[in-house]
């Protein structure tokens, strides 16, 4: 079964352009969740879909947001970048994302912001 | 509000020998614990969780963790470790609340010859 894949793996932008991130669950999964993770702040969640259906949102600006697909696939979209934003960017799938269902992990993106 | 504390942020060991890396959480509900692995350049590896049951949790490759409730503690241990044990490690507990993790800082286990 394949995992969670996240695309790309690696990108560099400069302050001001956007972002489009993109994560594809595990199959059968229907809840994706986004995760930050930066060497000061460490994991941090960004937002959580499910049906195509936002339910859950992190203390980030409304610069970063997400969709998900009808065949829940998901995009993470950041627009006005700044530096503060290089990170790496983690994708998680579980089934229905309710809380005793571990999540699984992609590779992740990692974003570095010139 | 609930938090979850590594207590190490770094652990050298030496190949063989065992090793345990701390983690507490404050919550006033139950929780779902869980511990992930991450290597350099990838994503976190689910190691093993908690859910409920039997305490003592087991995962496939010889690392084990014990839920106590009374001291809000989820610990893991190994016996002994290998050199391809090195990596960061991750305590997560899972909330009430859909698709959310909330991580402890990491602990970086560094394992010597």
């Amino acid at each position: 079964k394949a995992g969670v894949t996240q695309t790309p793996r690696y990108l560099i932008k400069t302050r001001g352009q956007q972002v489009t991130l993109s994560c594809s669950p595990i199959s059968g999964h229907r809840s994706v969740s986004w995760y930050q993770q930066t060497p000061g702040q460490g994991l941090q969640f960004l937002f959580e879909y499910f049906s195509e259906t936002q339910r859950n949102k992190g203390n980030f600006p409304g610069r970063f947001s997400g969709r998900q697909f009808s065949n829940s696939r998901s995009e993470m979209n950041v627009s006005t970048l700044e530096l503060g934003d290089s990170a790496l960017y983690l994708c998680a799938s579980s089934l229905t994302g309710s809380t005793n269902q571990p999540q699984h992990f992609g590779d992740g993106t990692r974003l570095s912001i010139l | 509000a609930q938090s979850v504390t590594q207590l190490d942020s770094q652990v050298p060991v030496f190949e063989e020998a065992p090793v345990e890396l701390r983690c507490n959480y404050s919550s006033s509900v139950s929780v779902y614990l869980f511990w992930y692995v991450q290597y350099p350049n990838q994503g976190l590896q689910l190691l093993l969780k908690y859910l409920s049951g039997s305490t003592l949790v087991e995962s496939i490759n010889g690392f084990e963790a014990e839920f106590n409730k009374s001291q809000t503690s989820f610990h893991l241990r190994k016996p002994s470790v290998h050199i391809s044990n090195t990596a960061e490690y991750f305590c997560a507990v899972s909330l009430d609340s859909w698709g959310k993790l909330q991580f402890g800082a990491g602990t970086q286990v560094v394992v010597t010859p």
